[in-house]
């Protein structure tokens, strides 16, 4: 099946320092790829939508300079956690689709976010 | 706003017995899929329901679609502990929402 690659898998850092998290499609070209958020014991927030070559679209209440989104390639998405507070502390996932209306999302491992 | 209302939160079992968790939505869906993440994991996709009144089934987990596309059930028969996890639906509409998801947990 579709591999999605996610890394890192846990960061820990002091607040203030900036964070990125890569999303890659390994086996195939992921149009579209999301992000999202999931606290504990609760479910998957959808924090934004990206298109390759395009500006991601963020859901609202979701700052888009403090989660600076950048999808480069048909493999290849980044979220960059700006700046980072302890309440930034979570559960980040991503998701890749291929082409395709009905096409499912194939997810990454997540990357367990904690700042000190 | 939430786009899709899933229940039960929490569902606790004894191996042997059934689960289903439901997915309801106010508008008409064209699609629904449901995922499955184990604790501590990323969700996985099962499967995807497109048509009124779908019925699918993969070994005992039987899924349904609604006749008016705005509600799914998930339906896992004879649980085992393998079962245990969390289980989501998920609409697209442009972009995926997902349910609350219903946690599962299977006593041996």
């Amino acid at each position: 099946g579709a591999v999605v690659s996610q890394h890192p898998s846990r960061v820990i850092c002091k607040s203030g320092t900036s964070v990125k998290i890569e999303c890659r499609s390994l086996d195939f070209q992921a149009t579209t790829m999301f992000w999202y958020r999931q606290f504990p014991k609760q479910s998957l927030m959808l924090m934004a939508t990206s298109n390759e070559g395009s500006k991601a679209t963020y859901e609202q209440g979701v700052e888009k300079d403090k989660f600076l989104i950048n999808h480069a390639s048909l493999t290849l998405s980044t979220l960059t956690v700006t700046s980072a507070h302890p309440e930034d502390s979570s559960f980040y996932i991503c998701s890749a689709k291929g082409q395709g209306l009905n096409q499912p999302q194939h997810f990454g491992d997540g990357t367990r976010l904690s700042i000190l | 706003g939430q786009q899709v209302m899933q229940i039960p939160q929490y569902q606790h079992v004894q191996e042997g017995e059934d689960f289903t968790t439901y997915c309801n939505s106010s508008t008409t869906l064209s699609n629904i899929q449901w995922y499955k993440q184990r604790p501590g994991g990323h969700p996985v996709f099962l499967i995807q329901l497109v048509k009124s009144g779908e019925v699918k089934k993969q070994k005992r987990l039987t899924f349904q679609f609604g006749e008016a596309k705005k509600n799914s059930s998930l339906h896992i028969t004879a649980t085992q502990t393998t079962d245990v996890g969390t289980y989501f639906c998920a609409v697209n509409f442009n972009k995926f929402y997902f349910g609350s998801g219903t946690k599962l947990n299977v006593k041996p």
